[in-house]
């Protein structure tokens, strides 16, 4: 049963840096790729980027110099760090593979 | 980046009725391998989304043929034959074919 699960902080500070994990099971990350997608609050949804079979990355041109998307394929982890976070950064982020399995999301507010 | 314009933004459907939604795309979604790389959602209050078609009209597995997918190149469709109230919630198109992956907007669909 493939299973995936985000977690972090649910509060990080305005121009702080955001890191979350996305735990896997139930497929292994060497022969599938992990996206991040994230949700504000009563808005529509943002795929930020995706961590490939191969390790390579892509990312969404519009944040791709805050983010950083890696792995630790023993650990069946996926990560994502994103730095100067703003106010508007504050969503539900969801790590999904292939959009058809999907976390649960964590939600990440931006406040001081 | 592709730019997905779906229309109504709400729809109002009584149970047993028909129900459609529109994805228009900026440019075409025909990928390099020849497949078309459009995907439909649903992703019901305080839940993940759930993906219920994808390569246009290519129903996931448990997904009810109610539902149906079509379309072509930059315009696509999603219809619903009978609404139940199961199917309430925001409908969101989802272009795999070029990076950055795009969604559109979200249609939510609500029972008259």
């Amino acid at each position: 049963q493939v299973q995936l699960k985000e977690s972090g902080p649910g509060l990080v500070q305005p121009s702080q840096t955001l890191s979350l994990t996305c735990t896997v099971s139930g497929l292994s990350l060497t022969s599938n790729s992990v996206s991040w997608i994230r949700q504000p609050p009563g808005k529509g949804l943002e795929w930020m980027g995706v961590i490939w079979s191969n390790g390579g990355t892509d990312y969404n041109s519009a944040i791709k110099s805050r983010l950083s998307i890696s792995r630790d394929t023993s650990k069946s982890q996926v990560f994502l760090k994103m730095n100067s976070l703003q106010t508007e950064d504050t969503a539900m982020y969801f790590c999904a593979r292939d959009v058809y399995y999907w976390g649960q999301g964590v939600m990440v507010t931006v406040s001081s | 980046d592709v730019v997905m314009t779906q229309t109504p933004v709400s729809l109002s459907v009584a149970i047993g009725q028909p129900a459609s939604i529109s994805c228009k795309s900026s440019q075409s979604l025909v990928g390099t391998s020849g497949k078309t790389y459009l995907n439909w959602l649903l992703q019901r209050p305080g839940q993940s989304p759930k993906r219920l078609i994808y390569l246009v009209s290519k129903l996931d597995s448990g997904i009810p043929d109610r539902f149906s997918g079509s379309g072509s190149e930059t315009d696509f469709t999603l219809k619903i034959s009978r609404v139940e109230a199961d199917d309430l919630g925001v409908y969101y198109c989802l272009q795999g074919t070029h990076f950055p992956n795009t969604f559109g907007a979200g249609t939510k669909l609500e029972l008259k």
